[in-house]
């Protein structure tokens, strides 16, 4: 599976917007660029995804590279509850398979 | 908005007993995974199901654990004979399909292995 790396930690301020960035220098062709984010004590949950385009959807943006050896979650207006681990990952098409790295910790204060 | 519903939230069981942990996934979705978590480690693939047949698996996906969908709605992973290390949290999750679809989870089933 292709890689992806991403920040550790990002800290935001509540009502701001917050650019979550990850890198996926060895992205194939067929590869999706999905997000997915896990709240305290819950199971992942599904953000956004994307393969060439900008995506706009009404949890957040996805802004990818021309290139497409990287990409940005943005989340417009960030809120208390939208503290959690971000998870970017690399899905090939036709394959199911979620490998999930150690994503990114978003904290967000009022 | 539609769920993946797991059950039960918690189960302690004893070192060696056998277990079976349950989701229904999404009425509409084909495609069907177990997830685990360690915890304080990373979300880890454990298997996929697709048209009542395994589809893909990891190497923790081993002879101790086997999954089921017994009727329309359900699907299960049993573990035969439960090891300290295999206590973890554990994500049923659906899909409509592969590749550009997203996953749904459920809320997980915490696994105490005593």
């Amino acid at each position: 599976d292709a890689k992806t790396t991403q920040p550790n930690s990002m800290e935001s301020n509540e009502e701001e917007p917050v650019h979550l960035p990850c890198n996926h220098s060895t992205i194939s062709g067929t590869d999706y660029i999905h997000w997915y984010r896990q709240l305290p004590s819950q199971g992942p949950e599904y953000v956004i995804h994307g393969l060439t385009s900008n995506v706009n959807n009404r949890m957040a943006s996805l802004a990818i590279a021309e290139d497409r050896k990287s990409s940005t979650l943005i989340l417009h207006r960030a809120t208390l509850r939208d503290a959690a681990v971000y998870y970017c990952i690399l899905r090939r098409s036709g394959y199911s398979t979620l490998t999930f790295g150690k994503g990114t910790m978003l904290l967000v204060s009022p | 908005e539609p769920e993946v519903t797991q059950t039960p939230s918690h189960q302690v069981t004893q070192m060696g007993q056998e277990v079976i942990l349950r989701c229904v996934p999404i009425s509409n979705h084909l495609y069907f995974y177990w997830y685990r978590q360690i915890l304080g480690q990373k979300v880890e693939f454990l298997v996929s199901f697709y048209n009542n047949e395994i589809s893909e698996k990891s190497e923790i996906f081993d002879d101790q654990f086997s999954v089921e969908r017994p009727d329309g709605s359900n699907f299960t992973l049993k573990i035969r004979s439960t090891k300290l290390e295999d206590s973890a949290m554990y994500f049923c999750a659906s899909s409509e399909g592969t590749g550009q679809r997203g996953y749904t989870f459920g809320s997980g089933t915490r696994l105490t292995v005593v």
